[in-house]
């Protein structure tokens, strides 16, 4: 079975400064998906960031890295230069395929203040 | 290119009752999905389709949620009859194929009381 462990449930952070959000899974297929979505008070999933099981590099988008490591199974979100429009829930997502197409397993979010 | 649609935006019901929940999708994207996500916690998927057929309702409960997808294009999820533990925000989101990334919808905050 799929599980994916968010263990902050909050976190503050300082305008400008960088934050780590936690995210570790454990999955037994060789071939899935990390992803990160950031839900703001709308309720509206955003995408964020995605990194394939077999992908070499960490990924990265704009101010967000995915610190990507496989042995440890984790999947941390960086994100650097935090801004007040960052508050939100994020939460981390595991894609596996199966005979339906892709399935996503979301962790139970943290939730990340920025303080000005 | 709008992006998933979903109405109505908020809804209030006492137990018992029934609603409804309407979801539009990206235009040409055949996979939709369902969630449902209850305060504190992230999304659970509830169904999937695949254009107009179901391709994984194993943990929709059944006795009282349904779903369609009669044209391959919108689609609408039923509670009847509400419990107090199905207030939730429901997610939709589609993407071009089962294998793609899922966009998602504003998502619907159902309250039963």
């Amino acid at each position: 079975a799929q599980k994916i462990t968010q263990t902050q449930p909050g976190m503050f952070v300082q305008e400008k400064e960088a934050v780590t959000l936690d995210c570790t899974y454990d999955t037994s297929d060789q071939s899935y998906g990390l992803f990160w979505y950031k839900q703001p008070s709308s309720g509206e999933m955003i995408f964020l960031i995605y990194q394939g099981s077999y992908d070499e590099q960490n990924a990265t988008e704009g101010r967000y890295s995915l610190n990507f490591q496989k042995a440890r199974k984790s999947a941390n979100l960086v994100i650097s230069a935090s801004q007040l429009g960052d508050s939100a829930m994020y939460f981390c997502a595991m894609r596996r395929y199966n005979n339906a197409g892709n399935m996503l397993t979301f962790g139970g979010g943290t939730r990340l203040m920025v303080k000005p | 290119e709008a992006g998933v649609a979903q109405s109505p935006r908020y809804k209030i019901i006492e137990k018992r009752q029934s609603v409804a929940f309407w979801c539009n999708p990206i235009s040409g994207h055949a996979t939709l999905y369902w969630y449902q996500q209850i305060l504190g916690q992230g999304p659970k998927l509830l169904i999937q389709f695949q254009n107009n057929g179901v391709v994984d309702d194993s943990q929709l409960p059944k006795d009282r949620f349904s779903a369609e997808r009669l044209k391959g294009v919108d689609s609408t999820l039923k509670i009847q009859p509400a419990k107090l533990e199905d207030s939730a925000v429901y997610l939709c989101a589609s993407s071009f194929d089962s294998y793609n990334e899922q966009f998602f919808g504003p998502g619907t905050r159902l309250t039963v009381l």
